[in-house]
């Protein structure tokens, strides 16, 4: 049974660029929520997304936005990328009738 | 508003001694509480979950973690530590909608010989 998957596993993007992330859940599962965790810091919840649309949102700007296909899988776009946008960035997949997150390996994003 | 608190960045223990990382809470609603591991350049791990019901909660590779209310209390314990257990080690509460993991800021763990 996969679990969730991340592509690609590693990205160097210049500032200013555009990046977009995939994920493709857990089998079963048909919520996925994006994560950024910058190096030696716990991760930090960018946004959720539920039946393709965005359901609830952390603290992040408009730059960062989303995704998701009737397949259940998901995009996180980011614009005008920042060097401090250099993270690692985690896919979490849960099911809408259960309780529990599970992780993907992540995307590393580097910015320069 | 929900908050997590990890005390302690690193701990450092030695091979097959107790291992104890702390994590308190703070929330507005009953929560739901969670420990990650995360090993160099991965993912996380669900090591274990409290929802309801039993306060002790046991997880994988003989970890467990004690909910105490009265302390808002989540700590992690191991009886034995091993080498495979360095990692780095992360507690987590629910958002007020139960929509997010609020995390805290990571236990380094370092087990020697």
């Amino acid at each position: 049974d996969a679990g969730v998957t991340q592509s690609p596993t590693h990205l160097i993007k210049t500032r200013g660029q555009q990046v977009t992330l995939r994920c493709s859940p857990k089998s079963g599962h048909d919520t996925v929520s994006w994560y950024q965790q910058a190096l030696g810091q716990g991760p930090q919840f960018i946004f959720q997304y539920y039946e393709e649309e965005e359901r609830q949102r952390g603290n992040f700007p408009d730059r960062f936005s989303g995704h998701q296909f009737p397949n259940y899988s998901s995009e996180l776009n980011v614009n005008a990328l920042l060097l401090g946008d250099s993270a690692l960035y985690l896919c979490a997949s849960s099911s809408s009738t259960g309780f529990g997150y599970t992780f993907g390996s992540g995307t590393r994003l580097t910015v320069v | 508003a929900q908050s997590v608190t990890q005390l302690g960045s690193h701990v450092s223990v030695s091979e097959g001694a107790l291992v104890l990382l702390r994590c308190n809470y703070s929330s507005s609603v009953p929560p739901y509480l969670f420990w990650y591991v995360q090993y160099p350049n991965q993912g996380l791990q669900l090591l274990l979950k409290y929802t309801t019901g039993a306060t002790l909660v046991k997880g994988i590779n003989g970890f467990e973690a004690e909910f105490k209310k009265s302390e808002t209390s989540f700590h992690l314990t191991k009886p034995s530590a091993h080498m495979s257990d360095a990692a780095e080690y992360f507690c987590a509460v629910t958002n007020q909608a139960g929509t997010a993991l609020i995390f805290g800021k990571g236990t380094t763990l370092s087990v020697s010989s």
